[in-house]
């Protein structure tokens, strides 16, 4: 198994370009999460879903689009990318919602807006 | 209410020595507090975890103490290696309907020297 699998590990973008983050989970988790993780802030969650077709706003979802399709992928769309959307971005997923499933992670996408 | 205050920020303990991360937390609500182990360059993952029902957990070198009364757990490494050198995030979980609530701590660095 892959577990949980985020494309591209790198990414430069100047303020105002497109861009949308893949994930992808290969676990048939039902729950799915994006969190930004910068320096002295700890992990912030962006957007969750909770199944295909379900999605909801996490803690910092400004500038920020997903869409749940699939129970396998949950893109993280970046609208018109600004300096402060420079950050480390992980996907997460687990079985349930629940607060006891843990939290499977990929490994990251580092992406540098100028 | 809805802090997870972690201390300290950074630590730096000796090969063999003991590393103690401590946590506190403030809403009697939260039902699960899992420690995330992560490596520079990848995704935080599940270390260990307990419920406040239970006083101590222990899986291998690694200890949860849990202090209901007093709101806070701990996590003690015993005969630390340097290949536990990483950065270690607190949480403080509740279901919230079909989600969970999940606070993270802001994370210790962790520096274990040969």
């Amino acid at each position: 198994n892959a577990g949980v699998t985020q494309t591209p590990k790198f990414q430069v973008l100047k303020t105002g370009q497109s861009m949308t983050l893949q994930c992808a989970q290969d676990m048939n988790h039902e729950y799915m999460s994006w969190y930004r993780q910068d320096p002295g802030m700890g992990l912030r969650l962006i957007h969750y879903s909770v199944g295909a077709g379900i999605t909801d706003q996490g803690e910092v979802p400004n500038g920020y689009n997903v869409s749940r399709s699939t129970t396998e992928d949950f893109p993280l769309r970046l609208l018109s990318a600004a300096p402060s959307q420079t950050s480390v971005y992980f996907c997460a997923s687990s079985f349930a919602g629940g607060s006891s499933s843990p939290l499977h992670f990929g490994n990251g996408t580092r992406l540098t807006v100028t | 209410q809805q802090q997870v205050k972690q201390s300290p920020q950074s630590l730096i303990v000796q090969k063999g020595g003991i590393s103690i991360i401590n946590c506190a937390y403030e809403n009697t609500a939260f039902d699960y507090f899992p420690w995330y182990q992560q490596f520079p360059g990848k995704g935080p993952a599940l270390l260990i975890a307990i419920r406040p029902d239970v006083s101590e957990k222990k899986e291998g070198r690694f200890t949860i103490s849990f202090n209901k009364s007093a709101k806070q757990f701990s996590l003690h490494i015993m005969d630390s290696q340097p290949g536990d050198s990483a950065t270690y995030f607190c949480a403080a979980s509740m279901n919230a309907g079909n989600n969970r609530k999940l606070i993270w701590g802001l994370g210790t660095s962790l520096a274990v020297n040969p």
